[in-house]
């Protein structure tokens, strides 16, 4: 059971516009920024989205991310088949003296 | 080019001892936090633990407390993980990241993030 809540999974058409939602808390989410990695499969976690909307040099501006309140989401525009991976997001938690969460990740498909 | 390299893949009976490796290179490897992530065989990422190389100030999750020693050696750049005595539970991937700080002291605004990612090493553990 992990401390942030994603869906298992998502699924979206060339094309389409798709998004994965993360909640939390007032501890972790709701007190400290949201990052996002995305994972491709055989292949180590990659920084997409930092500080809730910022996005690393050479990360398409597709993904785009937001936050309000407990709850955080990630935005993927005009899918394309190389977007197929897990995605994670994660925050610092003031209750657990500082320690990170992760969500249990959602796998995205691209039908 | 900031680069995190980490040890090989490992195969290891229960009951055995292990240290996994993580070299940093391309950055000041005593100013940034290296966090340790565990990947279960299809699941998701746990925190494992964090240290500053700089002081070896450590912290672990409270899960892993107690099961992993989190080390680093500074003077060639290397992280490290160990275990005491495997579990077959303990058959993962594991990752090193390196995580970027920024604390502004005025606002109490603060930003973490681990933004490298060594490439991971599989250790299986089985009879």
């Amino acid at each position: 059971q992990s401390v942030l809540t994603q869906p298992p999974s998502a699924s979206g058409t060339p094309g389409q516009r798709v998004t994965i939602s993360c909640s939390g808390s007032s501890s972790n989410i709701g007190s400290n920024t949201v990052n996002w990695y995305q994972q491709l499969p055989g292949t180590a976690p990659k920084l997409l989205i930092y500080s809730n909307n910022q996005r690393p040099s050479g990360v398409p501006d597709r993904f785009s991310g937001s936050k309000s309140g407990t709850s955080a989401s990630l935005a993927i525009s005009g899918l394309q088949s190389e977007d197929e991976a897990d995605y994670y997001c994660a925050a610092w938690d003031d209750s657990l003296n500082g320690h990170v969460v992760f969500g249990g990740g959602t796998k995205l498909t691209v039908l | 080019e900031v680069q995190l390299v980490q040890s090989g893949a490992e195969v290891k009976k229960p009951g055995e001892s292990l240290k996994i490796s993580c070299k940093g290179s391309g950055y000041s490897f005593t100013s940034y936090w290296i966090g340790w992530v565990r990947q279960m065989p299809g699941k998701g990422l746990e925190w494992m633990g964090i240290i500053y190389p700089g002081d070896s100030d450590t912290r672990y999750s409270p899960s892993f407390q107690g099961q992993v020693t989190i080390s680093a050696d500074k003077s060639i750049s290397t992280a490290y993980l160990q275990w005491s005595s495997l579990k077959a539970s303990d058959t993962a991937m594991y990752y090193c990241a390196r995580r970027w700080d920024y604390y502004d002291i005025l606002t109490g605004y603060s930003e973490y993030y681990f933004d490298y990612w060594g490439q991971g090493t599989l250790v299986t553990v089985s009879s």
